[in-house]
């Protein structure tokens, strides 16, 4: 199964950009890069996919290397409501999303 | 409002009594899921459904049954829930886009067994 590793927990200041890193090393060339959040024990939310190309919505930008083997979240301004549950997620299909363990980021005053 | 409902929210049941959580997603989306989340583990896939009458098992589909008669609802059904499928339940509905997919998340259904 495709695998990424991303670290157990970050701190962010609130008004900084959070940078949320993420290894995908067994990625495959047809493959994207998902990122979702989890609220507490709310659903998941979407935040941003690519392929090889950064990319930037109203959310997050999403870095990823040359190689596609890692990748950056990146959360510009972050506030207190973006205190979560990052996950990176590989896949190929629509069919299967396989979730991590994510990134717990909290954001302090 | 496009959106995914689940019910019930919380439910507390007995080992062996049938139980059925709905979900519905009012955005005609062909594809939906349905996962589980317990501490540590993170969320896990139990079934999805690509179409009507089309299902398939994710990875822990042990104890569960879906069915997806109608594209708009994807019920899953625990014939005769044990405590260890006390967990958070998320059912969702996938979007199919340039580029990937995107998936929506209902809010979550928390089931104690007791």
């Amino acid at each position: 199964d495709a695998k990424t590793t991303q670290p157990t927990s970050m701190d962010c200041a609130e008004g900084r950009a959070a940078n949320l890193p993420c290894n995908h090393s067994t990625i495959s060339g047809n493959e994207y890069v998902y990122w979702y959040r989890q609220i507490h024990s709310q659903g998941p939310q979407y935040i941003i996919h690519g392929l090889k190309n950064n990319e930037t919505n109203e959310m997050a930008s999403l870095i990823i290397t040359e190689d596609r083997k890692s990748s950056t979240l990146i959360l510009p301004h972050a506030t207190l409501r973006d205190t979560a549950v990052y996950y990176c997620i590989e896949r190929g299909t629509a069919s299967k999303l396989t979730f991590g363990t994510g990134t717990r980021l909290q954001v302090t005053l | 409002e496009a959106q995914v409902t689940q019910n019930p929210r919380y439910l507390i049941t007995v080992t062996g009594k049938k139980l059925t959580v709905t979900c519905s997603q009012n955005m005609n989306h062909e594809y939906m899921s349905w996962y589980r989340q317990d501490p540590g583990l993170g969320l896990r896939q139990i079934y999805y459904s690509m179409n009507v009458e089309v299902t398939d098992k994710g990875d822990v589909p042990e104890g569960y049954k879906v069915s997806r008669k109608e594209k708009r609802n994807f019920p899953l059904i625990l014939e005769s829930p044990s405590p260890n499928q006390t967990s958070l339940y998320f059912c969702a509905s996938i979007a199919k886009g340039q580029g990937g997919y995107e998936q929506y998340f209902g809010p979550g259904t928390r089931l104690t067994v007791t």
